[in-house]
């Protein structure tokens, strides 16, 4: 079975340009996360949606958006990009046990933006 | 916010010692989890822990939730040269553990390892 799928897996913009990074959960998943991992720090939570609506949000700028499919696929969009927006993007699916969320999140390999 | 502080930074060991790392915090969180991030790739959780003062063990490692539900630490016994990567705790605050919905995990700074064949 197929993990968290995540793409780009790399990309470079420039100042003041918008991005949109996406992905897609472990079949069954209906929760998925993002977080933005600035090099030597952990992840920092951004978003939680689930059934296709924001549960969750971290403590980031309005130019940080993002939604939910149908198919429980989502994307990030980040606005007006400032150099300080680069990192990596992880999102991360989770999956509910019965009537308490477990808390395990499973990541993908990330999208790993850089701004000039 | 709820800082996660993790310690040491960073470890260089050789192969076959045990390596012991540990994660404290000021606020009280319902669940401590353990991932490993190697370079390039997410992180992968190694283990969950539910219940203040729950043991836990997969394999190598051994990981436990402190009583006060402030701390938790992760022991890896008889290292090997695989072993090497980042390793982060994450806490989930109590009050998000039932809220079916809410996946605000709080990562620490992380704990790089090093082990030298």
């Amino acid at each position: 079975d197929a993990g968290v799928t995540q793409s780009p897996t790399h990309l470079i913009k420039t100042r003041g340009q918008q991005v949109t990074l996406r992905c897609s959960p472990i079949s069954g998943h209906k929760s998925v996360s993002w977080y933005q991992q600035v090099l030597g720090q952990g992840p920092q939570f951004i978003f939680q949606y689930y059934e296709k609506e924001e549960r969750g949000r971290g403590n980031f700028p309005d130019r940080f958006s993002a939604r939910q499919f149908p198919n429980y696929s989502s994307e990030l969009n980040v606005n007006a990009l400032l150099l300080g927006d680069s990192a990596l993007y992880l999102c991360a699916s989770s999956s509910k046990t019965g009537t308490e969320n477990t808390g395990e999140l499973f990541f993908g390999e990330g999208s790993r933006l850089t701004v000039l | 916010g709820q800082q996660l502080n993790q310690s040491p930074q960073s470890m260089f060991i050789q192969e076959g010692e045990d390596v012991s790392m540990n994660c404290t915090s000021s606020s009280i969180f319902n669940t401590w989890l353990w991932y490993k991030q190697d370079p390039g790739e997410g992180p992968v959780l190694l283990i969950a822990l539910y219940k203040a003062g729950e043991l836990t063990s997969n394999g190598r490692l051994t990981a436990q939730f402190g009583i006060t539900r402030k701390d938790s630490f992760l022991n890896i016994s008889a290292s090997i040269p695989s072993d090497v990567g980042i390793y982060f705790c994450a806490g989930q605050l109590l009050h998000d553990r039932h809220d079916n919905n809410n996946n605000d995990m709080r990562f620490g700074a992380g704990t790089r390892l090093t082990v030298k064949p």
